[in-house]
């Protein structure tokens, strides 16, 4: 089992494009949470997925940021139009139960917005 | 809003002395408390989480309901120990499912 994957590890944007984070959960997990790290501060918690449905979007930006979990393929985190303070690493996570504070990480996607 | 503090953001002891990272939170009601781990070059690890009262890798927490603290303790580091800590509160039951509130974390530096 490889674990939560994530790609692209890092990428590197300029101010008004898109950025596209991928995650595949961990297999036989179907649970799929977003984080976001911002320099010198701990994890944010963004959202959490199942297969085809948003659950809590609760820690998400109003604007630009959406996530989506589809039937079929790996998670995505969208952000359109980044802008320098989007900059962070964004990690992924999985889990098999619902109720469990044990989540699976990935390795992180580190964005970059010059 | 619940809130979990780390105090200190850098720890340093010497191998076979004892060791605590701090955390304190915030919360009105009932919330299950993990510590994470994340070595170097590893992703973040779940190490112990208070509902199971284990000792992972000669690491204990006690949950402390009075003084809302989880602190991590270890009577005697090595080494290997060396990595960033990271304390996380989970609201009790099963519908808050993996939705944590994460410390700003402790880097721990275990000298030889």
């Amino acid at each position: 089992n490889a674990g939560v994957m994530q790609n692209p590890r890092h990428l590197v944007r300029r101010r008004g494009q898109e950025a596209r984070l991928r995650c595949s959960p961990m297999k036989g997990h179907s649970h799929v949470y977003w984080y976001r790290q911002l320099p010198e501060e701990g994890l944010k918690f963004m959202v959490y997925l199942q297969k085809e449905n948003i659950i809590d979007e609760s820690g998400m930006p109003k604007e630009r940021f959406s996530a989506e979990f589809p039937k079929e393929g790996p998670s995505i985190l969208r952000i359109q139009q980044v802008v320098r303070g989007d900059s962070a690493a964004y990690f992924c996570a999985s889990s098999q139960a619902i109720s469990t504070g044990e989540l699976f990480f990935g390795e992180g996607s580190r964005l970059t917005v010059l | 809003a619940q809130r979990v503090t780390q105090p200190e953001k850098l720890l340093s002891v010497f191998k076979g002395a004892p060791v605590e990272l701090k955390c304190n939170y915030s919360y009105s009601g009932s919330p299950e408390l993990f510590w994470y781990v994340q070595y170097s070059r590893q992703r973040l690890q779940l190490l112990l989480r208070h509902i199971s009262r284990e000792s992972i890798k000669g690491f204990t927490a006690d949950l402390n309901k009075g003084e809302t603290s989880f602190h991590l303790k270890k009577p005697f580091a090595q080494e290997e120990d060396s990595a960033m800590y990271y304390c996380a509160l989970k609201l009790a039951g099963g519908t808050s499912y993996g939705k944590l509130t994460f410390g700003q974390g402790t880097i721990l530096t275990v000298h030889p």
